[in-house]
């Protein structure tokens, strides 16, 4: 059955490095989504992406953050200047269809990632 | 208010039992309403997607909408030892991309 993958794991950085996470999404999805989890809280949506554009980003998503598909098949998140506060999981999703309410949309149902664990120093 | 609310539990079943978990979220232009498992330590894994009002069956699994009380369930029967897990309850509004997760309810099926 066809999965969404990440690499690495888990980075280890220190503060005020920049880090990037890898993710090849599904082959047959066309819209991708990067969340993070802190541990022992909740599942936060940072960033939606189309067509090689941002189609929706959070508040948590600042200029420190993007993202990019830079050939066929990977999409990463990068993180310019790291912070303590950045630790986290950080999960990349896909998803065949867009949402309900958009041009062709549907059900919308994301696929996660095993996700890589951000550790910042 | 919280956008989505789940009890944080834990709610402790016994093996064979069913296993009731519910949500309610605020915002009342929601359109898509999704569960999700989540292991220790895993990736959140989707486990039903709903969009109508009512009830819809997936195996073991079911899950029920209601959009004027704004409230979400999901059952689950013969709860098995393998069940155990925080059971994310996610909500996206309509044309939107982003997905809103509650914090979960942890779930113990004792066998």
């Amino acid at each position: 059955e066809p999965e969404v993958t990440q690499t690495p794991s888990h980075q280890v950085t220190q503060m005020g490095q920049e880090v990037i996470l890898r993710c090849v999404p599904i082959s047959n999805h066309l819209y991708f989504y990067w969340y993070r989890q802190i541990l022992g809280q909740k599942v936060e949506f940072l960033v939606s992406f189309y067509n090689n554009e941002i189609s929706e980003k959070s508040e948590i998503f600042d200029d420190q953050f993007s993202v990019e598909r830079p050939d066929g098949s990977n999409f990463t998140l990068k993180i310019r200047s790291t912070k303590l506060e950045d630790s986290a999981m950080y999960f990349c999703a896909s998803s065949e269809n867009p949402p309900l309410g958009v041009a062709g949309g549907t059900y919308n149902e994301q696929f996660f990632g095993p996700g890589t664990r951000l550790t910042v120093l | 208010q919280k956008e989505v609310e789940q009890n944080s539990g834990p709610l402790s079943v016994p093996e064979g039992a069913i296993a009731s978990l519910n949500c309610t979220y605020s915002d009342r232009v929601s359109q898509s309403f999704f569960w999700y498992r989540q292991y220790s330590g895993k990736s959140p894994e989707l486990i039903m997607s709903i969009y109508s009002n009512g009830d819809k069956e997936d195996g073991r699994f079911t899950a029920q909408l209601n959009k004027a009380s704004q409230y979400v369930s999901l059952l689950i029967r013969d709860s098995q030892p393998s069940d155990s897990a925080t059971y994310l309850c996610a909500v996206k509004r309509t044309g939107g991309f982003k997905t809103i997760f509650g914090a979960g309810t942890r779930l113990f099926v004792k066998a």
